[in-house]
């Protein structure tokens, strides 16, 4: 079965910090990975996604970029936070048949404050 | 352009009691997908459902029910005899080709009173 991790679970850092969130995949290959944001309105905004390594698509223009570095690994990043960058983190995956079918699958979540 | 809307912010009801949560989309393609996910208080989004545009057969797991109606472009979701458990927030989604992208609705947060 699959599984996906993210961390760290929670985070607190100051404004100006760099900034690095993990997420991962188990039992699956070339899976589609997404980044979303979770403000305290409860939307969620779609940040990025990777249909393979070293692919990525932004879907809005902001202070954070993202790697896929393998092929089950994605990673959220900025070199200096911003306060409006607090929120609550998630992670996805889903298998890569294209055509809208596909379930995204989520991760626990990091919860970044910055003060 | 996509788009879904989740008119009911916040929905609070006794337990037992039957609860409706609504959800109507907008696309223009004629095959898509809707999805509906609970998000109870840890944060974790735990898929519950999804359907196809081409199937509009009503679905029964347990408590839950979901009712997909082309016509009027809703895909509505409905617990019966709610319990303490079943409070959470509530998405409905929508995904088209080719990118599966989804495009979720602001979500509606349900709280089962005992």
């Amino acid at each position: 079965s699959q599984t996906i991790h993210q961390w760290p679970a929670t985070l607190v850092q100051p404004v100006g910090s760099p900034l690095s969130l993990e997420c991962t995949v188990e039992g699956t290959s070339n899976p589609n990975l997404y980044w979303y944001r979770q403000a305290a309105g409860r939307g969620l905004q779609l940040l990025f996604y990777s249909v393979g390594i070293g692919q990525i698509s932004s879907e809005v223009p902001q202070n954070l970029s993202a790697s896929r570095p393998q092929d089950r690994q994605f990673i959220l990043s900025s070199k200096k936070l911003l306060l409006s960058d607090s929120g609550f983190y998630l992670c996805a995956w889903s298998w890569a048949s294209g055509g809208g079918a596909d379930t995204q699958y989520f991760g626990p979540g990091t919860r970044l404050t910055v003060l | 352009a996509q788009k879904v809307t989740q008119a009911q912010t916040e929905i609070s009801v006794v337990e037992k009691e039957d609860v409706t949560l609504d959800c109507v989309y907008e696309t223009r393609d004629t095959t898509y997908y809707l999805f509906w996910y609970k998000q109870p208080p840890s944060g974790e989004l735990v898929f519950l459902i999804r359907r196809n545009s081409f199937d509009e057969q009503n679905e029964i797991s347990g408590r839950y029910s979901w009712n997909f109606q082309k016509s009027t472009s809703s895909f509505n979701f409905t617990i019966t005899a709610s319990q303490v458990v079943d409070s959470a927030v509530y998405f409905c989604a929508l995904s088209v080709g080719p990118g599966n992208q989804f495009y979720f609705g602001t979500g509606t947060s349900l709280t089962v009173i005992p």
